[in-house]
């Protein structure tokens, strides 16, 4: 069974630019999550679709940001206009479960770097 | 507030020596507790998970973490290391509001190995 995979690993843009993260979750998983680690700081949520439905964007740092999960598969994180604290590590994980037992699976991230 | 601390950012060991990382939390309700590893180059894994039950719970590559509720820790050992277990290690915390789910995570401990 294939795991997470997002694209790109990398990413380098310039201020100003978009840029759109691309995750593809386990399949049959209906909740996708998305997070981010700025360099020297935790990991934080971002958001966190089940099926193709915003549950809880809480942790979306502001409206440049904008994620997409059409028809329940796979999402995408676009980010427009990148700024320079935008940079960090995308990642991305899925879900199986409804319950509080729920594992989150992660892929391997998207290194952003904006200049 | 929700919160976990990793009081070791860098940790060295040698080769076949004992590993203790630190991981304390700070939650209200029942806490669901997680260990996930990345290694150079690759995505987060899960190395293990508490839910409830038995308090030492065994993961993989050899890793057990012990739950203790009274000092609201969770602690991550291995009795002998292996040069392959270079990594950057994250506890993390599930935290439920309905059907809202995400996990807090702390800053991480970054593993080095002696030969």
């Amino acid at each position: 069974e294939a795991g997470v995979t997002q694209f790109p690993s990398h990413s380098v843009i310039e201020k100003g630019q978009t840029v759109t993260l691309r995750c593809d979750p386990i399949s049959g998983h209906d909740n996708l999550y998305w997070y981010r680690r700025v360099m020297g700081k935790e990991i934080k949520f971002l958001l966190h679709f089940v099926k193709e439905s915003k549950q809880d964007e809480s942790g979306m740092p502001n409206n440049r940001f904008l994620a997409e999960r059409t028809g329940g598969t796979y999402s995408t994180l676009k980010v427009q206009p990148a700024e320079l604290e935008d940079s960090g590590v995308y990642f991305c994980a899925s879900s199986h479960g409804t319950g509080v037992r729920d594992t989150q699976y992660f892929g391997p991230g998207t290194r952003l770097t904006v200049l | 507030a929700q919160s976990v601390t990793q009081p070791d950012i860098h940790i060295t060991v040698s080769e076949g020596a004992s590993l203790e990382l630190r991981c304390n939390y700070s939650y209200g309700a029942t806490p669901y507790l997680f260990w996930y590893v990345q290694s150079p180059g690759q995505g987060l894994q899960l190395l293990l998970k508490y839910f409830s039950g038995d308090t030492l719970v065994q993961g993989i590559k050899g890793f057990e973490a012990e739950f203790k509720r009274s000092q609201s820790s969770f602690n991550l050992r291995k009795p002998s290391v292996h040069w392959s277990d270079a990594a950057e290690y994250f506890c993390a915390v599930g935290t439920f509001a309905g059907n809202n789910r995400k996990l807090i995570w702390g800053l991480g401990t970054s593993l080095a190995v002696n030969p």
